[in-house]
């Protein structure tokens, strides 16, 4: 099963927003309304942004949202601030018996 | 607040098998909602998802690693754990023990608690 595709970089500076995307397929992020977003600073764990496309757990700040068109999932961050910057992956269900499939990550650099 | 702390040796000889348990606390693994988890990340690399477990011991796994994983759940200890055989140096990642839903909820596909990750280095 190939991964989802991400951009390697983004950039941006504060107080701009960003998008990342992240293209599968109608076997994954087209078929399904379970795309989930992922941040991960440097040597901590990854932590839940956005799951099932758009919804935002507990805590996360609303600068953060989520959207799907066709194939292509997007994680736009609004107001950018230097604690932003880390890499970010997203994750989808696919109808393949593996459970779930990750991007290869992007890195979000805060000028 | 549920954690979860994984355990083992951050060193293995190639063609032996990894061995890691993932301890969790503030939260019952025996809850009927949710399924535990592995996911590892070699150095510089993206994520990749393992296999997961119920309390009942029932799994989801995936294809690419199947053939060399075992994992076990030990509700007395509020434990589960990961076997991986025959590791070369691919399997050289850091390794997260996770928390995901159960089926049918939407839940099962994504990851709300992880661990702090664990080193794992295939090397002789």
């Amino acid at each position: 099963q190939s991964a989802l595709t991400q951009p390697a970089s983004v950039s941006g500076s504060p107080g701009q927003s960003i998008t990342i995307s992240c293209t599968g397929t109608s076997s994954d992020v087209g078929g399904y309304k379970y795309v989930s977003w992922y941040q991960q600073h440097p040597g901590k764990a990854p932590k839940l942004m956005i799951y099932e496309v758009s919804n935002r757990p507990s805590g996360v700040s609303n600068r953060f949202s989520g959207s799907k068109s066709g194939n292509t999932a997007s994680l736009t961050i609004s107001g950018l601030q230097a604690e932003d910057e880390a890499d970010y992956y997203c994750s989808s269900y696919t109808s393949s018996s593996t459970l779930v499939i990750f991007g290869g990550g992007t890195k979000l650099t805060v000028l | 607040q549920l954690q979860l702390q994984e355990s083992g040796p951050g060193l293995v000889k190639p063609s032996e098998t990894l061995s890691l348990t993932c301890t969790v606390s503030g939260g019952s693994i025996s809850s009927n909602s949710h399924y535990w988890g592995w996911i590892r990340q070699p150095p510089g690399k993206g994520l990749e998802w393992i296999e997961s477990i119920y309390y009942s011991g029932s799994t989801y796994n995936n294809p690419s690693l199947k053939s060399r994983v075992t994992m076990s759940v030990d509700t007395s200890k509020n434990q589960f754990s990961l076997k991986l055989s025959s590791v070369t140096a691919a399997d050289t990642a850091v390794y997260y023990c996770v928390r995901h839903g159960a089926a049918p909820a939407p839940t099962q596909y994504y990851f709300d608690y992880w661990g702090q990750g664990t080193l794992v280095t295939v090397s002789s």
